[in-house]
């Protein structure tokens, strides 16, 4: 498989768990967030986004919670899966002009049956 | 769904070769980038593009140069690659500037020997 996962802090969870993914982020000026997830050969995948002028929004099996406070950013899944094993990252922009996204180093997620 | 399509998942390639990493993507948008991705270091941008003919460099341009003669497609090239080029290369599009999320191919493993 991909080495993407190595170094990474992991969160280790059983099936049916709700897992909590964290991410503190570095610009106070950020104002949309996105979380993706890798799967091992395959490139980042969309899960859900945020902007700064909410507190929380939620998916499917997903919720984000943004405290801009202390800037930190959590992704919630409900009822963890085996197919949720991946790297999970967070990347902020701050939107003016051509800014782009800046991207977290991720956490690696693994789910036992 | 938006697709973004890599035309190699992996490559082996000498030191001094001229190389060139393809990208096309189908949903007419007007934002891609070029992304590199190893362990530790997570992602950073090489090159980005935000309109046809158009080029702005990333964090770590040196020893890259891109080309975007059509909307649907973006090239990386290597001009004369070095073992520390090896990695992997995520190309991604986005359809606006800066507040929608990005779409990733499944990435390009380059080996240069």
């Amino acid at each position: 498989g991909e080495s993407v996962g190595l170094h990474l802090p992991t969160l280790s969870v059983q099936e049916g768990d709700n897992s909590i993914i964290n991410c503190a982020y570095s610009n106070s000026a950020s104002d949309y967030f996105i979380w993706y997830k890798q799967e091992s050969g395959k490139g980042p995948q969309f899960i859900i986004d945020i902007r700064s002028n909410m507190d929380k929004r939620q998916g499917q099996r997903v919720t984000v919670l943004l405290n801009k406070t202390v800037k930190h950013l959590s992704l919630q899944i409900a009822a963890t899966q085996p197919g949720d094993s991946a790297v999970y990252f967070c990347a902020e922009n701050i939107n003016s002009g051509y800014s782009t996204l800046t991207f977290g180093k991720g956490t690696m997620l693994l789910v036992s049956p | 769904d938006v697709k973004v399509t890599q035309s190699s998942r992996y490559l082996v390639k000498r030191t001094g070769e001229k190389v060139f990493l393809e990208c096309v993507q189908d949903m007419d948008h007007e934002n891609m980038f070029w992304y590199r991705q190893d362990p530790g270091l997570g992602l950073r941008l090489i090159y980005f593009s935000y309109d046809v003919k158009m080029k702005e460099k990333g964090d770590i341009p040196e020893g890259y140069s891109v080309s975007r003669e059509k909307k649907e497609r973006f090239s990386l090239i290597l001009e004369s690659a070095s073992t520390n080029q090896t990695s992997m290369y995520l190309c991604a599009s986005q359809n606006d500037r800066g507040n929608s999320p990005l779409h990733f191919g499944n990435g390009t493993r380059l080996t240069v020997t």
